[in-house]
């Protein structure tokens, strides 16, 4: 199935420190992977995306893993701030779907001051 | 630059009507996809449009079609709407060459049906 679950899980970080999000995703064919911010009231923004040709990407603050064997992506927030406070959702790419998006559930992310 | 454009960006609509959605794409992109997303769950693939037909589809019923004009603008339609039916809709731009990168997307219509 897409996208299953009526209650979100939930990450509670104080200011400062890091923060792990986690997510598995559906399809083992799938060859590109994006994380996204989604917060209250708006649509997902772009944060990192990876190829399934890498296991790692690094972006400002951010960094994606990639672990193909047991079909799992992470988001690292270095520094975590009040600002990163939102939901985030990974969502995979199957091939030739025509860059069709499968979204997994997403994790509400609550940054303490 | 506007990003993508949706609107309305709320709207109630009582059980049996039909709803329209409209979508403006980011300036220079070509195709647009319409997901839907119910309250604390990932948006879901609902269609996608280039060159003003239909290319993707995703699980959703007849009642949800869709329409993209020649300036790259599109609709989504929901006939005979459903209490189910009541979710944020996102429209998502991109241009066909980039896909499946470079997406962008609006802010939703939230949409209530009572």
């Amino acid at each position: 199935g897409e996208s299953v679950g009526l209650h979100l899980p939930t990450l509670s970080v104080q200011e400062g420190d890091n923060s792990i999000i986690n997510c598995a995703y559906s399809n083992s064919a799938s060859d590109y992977f994006i994380w996204y911010k989604q917060e209250s009231g708006k649509g997902p923004q772009f944060i990192i995306d990876i190829r399934s040709n890498m296991d790692k990407r690094q972006g400002q603050r951010v960094t994606v893993l990639l672990n193909k064997t047991v079909k799992h992506l992470s988001l690292q927030i270095a520094a975590t701030q009040p600002g990163d406070s939102a939901v985030y959702f990974c969502a995979e790419s199957p091939p030739g779907q025509g860059g069709k998006l499968i979204f997994g559930q997403g994790t509400e992310l609550s940054v303490k001051p | 630059d506007a990003g993508v454009t949706q609107s309305p960006t709320h709207l109630i609509k009582t059980r049996g009507q039909q709803v329209t959605l409209r979508c403006s794409p980011k300036s220079g992109h070509d195709t647009v996809s319409w997901y839907q997303q119910a309250l604390g769950q990932g948006p879901q693939f609902i269609f996608q449009y280039y060159e003003e037909e239909e290319r993707q589809r995703g699980n959703f019923p007849d009642r949800f079609s869709g329409h993209q004009f020649p300036n790259y603008s599109s609709e989504l339609n929901v006939n005979a709407l459903l209490l189910g039916d009541s979710a944020l809709y996102l429209c998502a731009s991109s241009l066909l060459s980039d896909r499946p990168y470079g997406y962008t997307f609006g802010s939703g219509t939230r949409l209530t049906v009572v």
